[in-house]
This record gives C-alpha cells, sequence and structure tokens, in this order.
C-alpha cells in the first residue's frame, strides 16, 4: 500500500507569490494534518481535516488555508509568500481525528521563497 | 514551561546503545511519540508508548516512560550508522502532536 503522498516535492516561489501543496492520505484513513518544519526546528502544527471539516487550526496567520475533499486529499494554500514560509510542508494521515494511535507523515513539500 | 524539551546532539560509536532523552509538558498526553527523520527527508513514525504504559520495547528500541517526572526516553540497542539522524519525540496536545526541536545522533564507525 501507499504511504502518504505528497506533491510537488520542492518548489521555487517569489514573495508575494500563492503556493497550493497536495496531499493524498493512505487508503482508509481520514484525518490530514498538515505541519511547517522550519530548518534546524521540529515541525509545527498548521491545520487538522477530519471528515472534510477543519478540526483544529495552529499558530498560523490567515495567508495559510486548507480544506479536505471527499476522497480525503487535501490540499494546503499559502497566500502573499514571505520569505519566512520557506520550509519543509509536511502531511500527515490517521485513521481517525482523534489524534491517538499512529499518525504517519509523506516526504514533505520544500518550499523555497525568494 | 511551554516546550517539549530534548538534548540537541549524541554522538556514540558503533555498537554502543543511545539513550535520547525527552521532557514534555502535558501531564493528560496520551500518547507519546518517537520520529526519525534522515537528512532531507520527511519523519518516519518508531514507535509510541500509551500513557497507562511506562515502557514498550521493539526490537532494539526501547521506550520508558516516567509520567510524575513527564520524561520520555527512547533507548537504541547496538547502534549502527544507519541510525544517525534527528529523532524527535512528541506528545499530544489538543488533539494534535508537538514536537521537540529534535535530537541529532551521529554513530561513528
Amino acid at each position: 500500500d501507499a504511504g502518504v503522498t505528497q506533491s510537488p516535492t520542492h518548489l521555487i516561489k517569489t514573495r508575494g507569490q500563492q503556493v497550493t501543496l497536495r496531499c493524498s492520505p493512505i487508503s482508509g484513513h481520514k484525518s490530514v494534518s498538515w505541519y511547517q518544519q522550519v530548518l534546524g526546528q521540529g515541525p509545527q502544527f498548521i491545520f487538522q481535516y477530519y471528515e472534510k471539516e477543519e478540526r483544529g487550526r495552529g499558530n498560523f496567520p490567515d495567508r495559510f488555508s486548507a480544506r479536505q475533499f471527499p476522497n480525503y486529499s487535501s490540499e494546503l494554500n499559502v497566500n502573499a509568500l514571505l520569505l519566512g514560509d520557506s520550509a519543509l510542508y509536511l502531511c500527515a494521515s490517521s485513521l481517525d481525528g482523534a489524534g491517538t494511535g499512529e499518525l504517519f507523515f509523506g516526504e514533505g513539500s520544500r518550499l523555497t521563497v525568494l | 514551561g511551554e516546550d517539549v524539551e530534548q538534548s540537541l546532539f549524541l554522538s556514540v560509536r558503533e555498537g554502543d546503545s543511545s539513550v535520547i532523552n525527552c521532557t514534555y509538558t502535558d501531564s493528560s498526553s496520551t500518547y507519546l511519540y518517537w520520529y526519525k527523520q534522515e537528512p532531507g527527508a520527511g519523519l518516519q513514525l518508531l514507535t509510541y508508548i500509551f500513557s497507562n504504559m511506562d515502557m514498550k520495547q521493539d526490537q532494539r528500541l526501547t521506550v520508558l516512560l516516567n509520567k510524575k517526572d513527564k520524561h520520555l526516553s527512547l533507548r537504541i540497542a547496538d547502534t549502527q550508522t544507519g541510525d544517525s539522524a534527528i529523532y524527535f519525540c512528541a506528545e499530544v496536545r489538543y488533539s494534535t502532536l508537538t514536537f521537540g526541536k529534535g535530537t541529532m545522533l551521529l554513530v561513528s564507525p
């Protein structure tokens, strides 16, 4: 079975642009979470979705938005990019949205903002 | 404090045991996790422990949990050069994971 898949793997944008990152969870998993990992730090929680509804939001500005589709895949959008948005964006999937049990991560999308 | 804390760096020789320590913050955390991250890669789930357990063993990995002190440790037996990576502990807080900054483990031959 495929694990969590994310696309694109790498991308370069300039300040002020917008970016969309995509994630497909493990088959059968209904919850998707997004994390931002800045170089040298641990991942920071951005969003959690379960059954297409937002279950949680981290301390990120409104420039960050996400959604989950009926097939449980998800998109993360970031508008008006800043240099500080450069990071590895990780998607994680789990069976449910309770934050218990196994949470599996994809390989991430590495965003560079110039 | 508010943060999950880990020592930043650990260096061991191949064949030795490695012990990576973590202090977490939320005494009501139900699960505590260990993830491994190799350079340029995502996070690999190594193991996790339920808060009503004191110890969990999985092949070369042993997790010890001290709830009173909110202390978690990961012991890797017979450490190999392929174990060189960054190791993150994480606690469940409000149904999401809160990570430490990671411990870089360097294994020398």
